[in-house]
């Protein structure tokens, strides 16, 4: 069975540093893109970046580029997703989604989601 | 960038309703687009590919059309599961998601 777990929910003061995960398994994770998307409080999903765990090989967003970094480790099959300086408008969650290849359309959708991961950035 | 929106923004419909929602995009994606589902609380769930495709395990009542810049969801007749919000998402040239709509019970 697919799946994607995500770590929990996070309490962090603004400037403070840090990484959430997004552990596959079920499937070959360096097999296929995962991508990471935010949903801010009460608001619509916003596509922030995509990485291949295979080569590392990372494109972002361009409204997050220079504000997050994706990584993945694909001996323990976990994607990441990192602050360096949290920003109260980080407050959001987080979901990290498989991106299947369809060959009948020879595009990548989000077949398998996590089940997020709240993060909240108060002083 | 590329930018969708989607019309209506919410709607209120009933039971066995027919449904049909918008998506445009300012400039043509071919047929680079899919629709999710989300509901409160829960991770979105992937509905159409590639414009028309049915995902796997959806049931036939919802499908997908559009090629270009236009595209639309249909949810021939509406169910009490299908009370949710719907965002399109185009893959053509950094992914952007359509701003969403919610439809509710009337």
């Amino acid at each position: 069975e697919v799946q994607l777990v995500q770590s929990g929910a996070e309490v962090k003061k603004p400037g403070e540093s840090l990484k959430i995960s997004c552990k596959g398994s079920g499937y070959s994770f360096t097999s296929y893109w995962i991508g990471w998307v935010r949903q801010m409080p009460g608001k619509g999903l916003e596509w922030m970046g995509i990485i291949y765990p295979g080569d590392s090989d990372t494109r972002y967003s361009p409204s997050f580029q220079g504000q997050v970094t994706i990584s993945a480790d694909k001996s323990i099959s976990t994607a990441y997703l990192q602050w360096s300086s949290l920003k109260a408008s980080d407050t959001a969650m987080y979901y990290c989604a498989r991106q299947k290849y369809y060959y009948d359309s020879s595009g990548y959708y989000g077949d398998y989601w996590g089940q997020g991961t709240l993060v909240t950035v108060s002083s | 960038a590329i930018q969708m929106t989607q019309s209506p923004s919410s709607l209120s419909a009933s039971v066995g309703d027919r449904v049909t929602i918008t998506c445009r995009a300012s400039q043509g994606i071919r047929n680079d687009l899919g629709w999710y589902q989300q509901k409160p609380g829960k991770a979105p769930k992937l509905l159409i590919y590639a414009a028309s495709s049915l995902q796997s395990g959806v049931p036939s009542r919802f499908s997908g059309s559009g090629s270009g810049t236009d595209f639309t969801l249909t949810i021939s007749s509406l169910q009490p599961e299908d009370f949710a919000t719907y965002y399109c998402l185009q893959d053509y040239n950094y992914r952007a998601f359509g701003p969403g709509t919610k439809v509710d019970i009337k």
